[in-house]
């Protein structure tokens, strides 16, 4: 079983639309979430990151843990085109010093 | 505030060729430092970290190699390219999260 699994994609949605990205995880030693955002042609950016069960909000943007599940989930509301990229989730162990695993990454397109 | 500089930002090199890519970072002291590999279409490739000068560790066994010859700098190389080594090229620096720089399109012809 891969440690990081998430749908590849792509996903298509109207302007406007709330969008539910996830990632599901298979290791419980995993204590840190986050979500990348990368455009096309360049590097990801850090979108949001949590370490909690639970929900953080920033902006439109909501990133929803489920440590019992391991489940993790990034939402978009009000989506719009300017969201278009690929989304890749990330999780950590509480060591710094191991890296990242990463999620293969959503293709979303938001069509205006 | 932290920031990272990678280069060349896009290269076409010939099978056979030597290859050098270098990532620097400013603001911050003893980063963990990464080289990932981004094929089209597929996810992120860990290819090489290092915790601290001249400790590097590999992920994919093959003919590529990275050194740390100072605290902020990492670099990515290889003596001989492969068709199969086009791609992009990414440095990260950080621990718990990471942080990207550009990228590097290499081209493999």
């Amino acid at each position: 079983q891969k440690e990081v699994e998430q749908d590849p994609g792509p996903l298509s949605v109207p302007e406007g639309a709330i969008v539910s990205l996830n990632c599901t995880y298979s290791n419980s030693a995993f204590q840190y979430f986050m979500w990348y955002r990368q455009y096309s042609r360049k590097g990801p950016e850090l979108l949001m990151y949590t370490y909690s069960s639970g929900n953080k909000e920033d902006g439109r943007f909501t990133a929803q843990v489920d440590k019992s599940s391991k489940y993790i989930s990034l939402f978009i509301r009000d989506s719009q085109p300017s969201d278009s990229a690929t989304y890749l989730c990330a999780i950590s162990r509480i060591s710094g010093n191991t890296p990242l695993v990463f999620g293969k990454g959503t293709r979303l397109s938001v069509i205006a | 505030s932290q920031t990272i500089h990678q280069w060349p930002a896009t290269l076409v090199q010939p099978v056979g060729s030597p290859l050098s890519l270098e990532c620097t970072v400013e603001g911050t002291s003893n980063p963990n430092l990464y080289w990932y590999r981004q094929a089209a279409g597929r996810g992120l490739q860990l290819l090489f970290y290092s915790v601290g000068i001249g400790q590097i560790s590999s992920e994919v066994p093959q003919n590529l190699s990275a050194s740390r010859p100072q605290d902020r700098q990492f670099i990515l190389s290889s003596k001989k390219l492969l068709l199969s080594d086009s791609g992009f090229y990414l440095c990260a620096w950080g621990t718990a999260t990471i942080y990207f720089g550009e990228g590097s399109w290499l081209t493999v012809v």
